[in-house]
C-alpha cells in the first residue's frame, strides 16, 4: 500500500539500465534465499531464490549473487523496465526451520524514462 | 486461481475491539502464514501453521491469535485491537519442496489487509 515503504531506501535508474539491489542478512545458519517484489497495494511475488550451495543464479532478466562470506546478496535486474518500479525483499530460511521465511526491509526502485 | 484470498481489504477498528482476519488458499499448500508490513520495517511474522492443526509464534506474536481451522484456511484475531497493530496484514502459504540438500519453501502472497486502529 501507499503508506508501507515511506522509510525505504530507494534506488532511482533510467529505463534500459541494469539495477542492482542488495541485501545483507545476519544469521550465518540461513541457506536458502528469496528474493520477491512487491508492486504498490498488492502483496509480494515471487521473483528468485537461491540456495547457499551456489554463489549465482539466473532467471530471466534477473540475476541473484549471494556471497556467503560477507552474508550478502544482490539482485541484478538487466534492461529495466518501468514494470520493474515496485519494493523488493530478500527473505532468508534455514534449512531445517524454513517455515520461517524472515524478510528483510526492503528498497524501492524507482525507475525513470 | 484464486491463489491466497484475504478478507477483509480494509478495516477501521477502535481501541479495544476485536476482529479476525480470515485468510484461505486453495493450492492445497500445507503451510500457512501471517506477516505484518510496517513502514520501514519489511515483513515480520506473526504465526505460522506448518500443517493442519499446528501452529507457532514468529517473530511478533503478542496481541494475536491464530486458528487453522482446516488446510485450506488460517485466521488471525485480535482480541482487543490497539493502535499500535495498524498495519497491513499479509497471509501467505506454501509447500515445502524437498530437494537434494534440504527443502525449498516459496512463499505466495494475500492481496493484504489494511487495518487501522483508532
Amino acid at each position: 500500500g501507499e503508506s508501507v515503504g515511506l522509510h525505504l531506501p530507494t534506488l532511482s535508474v533510467q529505463e534500459g539500465d541494469n539495477s542492482i539491489i542488495n541485501c545483507a542478512y545476519s544469521n550465518s545458519a540461513s541457506d536458502y534465499f528469496i528474493w520477491y517484489k512487491q508492486e504498490s497495494g498488492k502483496g509480494p511475488q515471487f521473483i528468485i531464490d537461491i540456495r547457499s550451495n551456489m554463489d549465482k543464479r539466473q532467471g530471466q532478466r534477473v540475476t541473484v549473487l549471494l556471497n556467503k562470506t560477507v552474508k550478502h546478496l544482490s539482485l541484478q535486474i538487466a534492461a529495466t523496465q518501468p514494470g520493474d518500479s515496485a519494493v523488493y525483499f530478500c527473505a532468508e530460511g534455514a534449512r531445517y526451520n524454513t517455515d520461517k521465511l524472515i524478510f528483510g526491509t526492503g528498497t524501492r526502485l524507482q525507475v525513470f524514462p | 486461481n484464486a491463489g491466497v484470498t484475504q478478507t477483509p481489504k480494509f478495516q477501521v477498528l477502535k481501541t479495544g475491539q476485536s476482529m479476525t482476519l480470515q485468510c484461505a488458499q486453495d493450492m492445497n499448500h500445507n503451510s500457512m502464514y501471517w506477516y505484518r508490513q510496517d513502514p520501514g520495517m519489511g515483513l515480520r511474522l506473526i504465526y505460522y501453521s506448518a500443517s493442519e492443526g499446528t501452529t507457532d509464534k514468529g517473530e511478533v506474536p503478542n496481541g494475536y491469535n491464530v486458528s487453522r481451522l482446516n488446510k485450506r484456511e488460517f485466521s488471525l484475531r485480535l482480541e482487543s485491537a490497539a493502535p499500535s497493530q495498524t498495519s497491513v496484514y499479509f497471509c501467505a502459504s506454501s509447500e515445502t519442496r524437498p530437494t537434494g540438500r534440504g527443502v525449498n519453501t516459496e512463499a505466495f502472497f494475500g492481496q493484504g489487509t489494511r487495518l487501522t486502529v483508532v
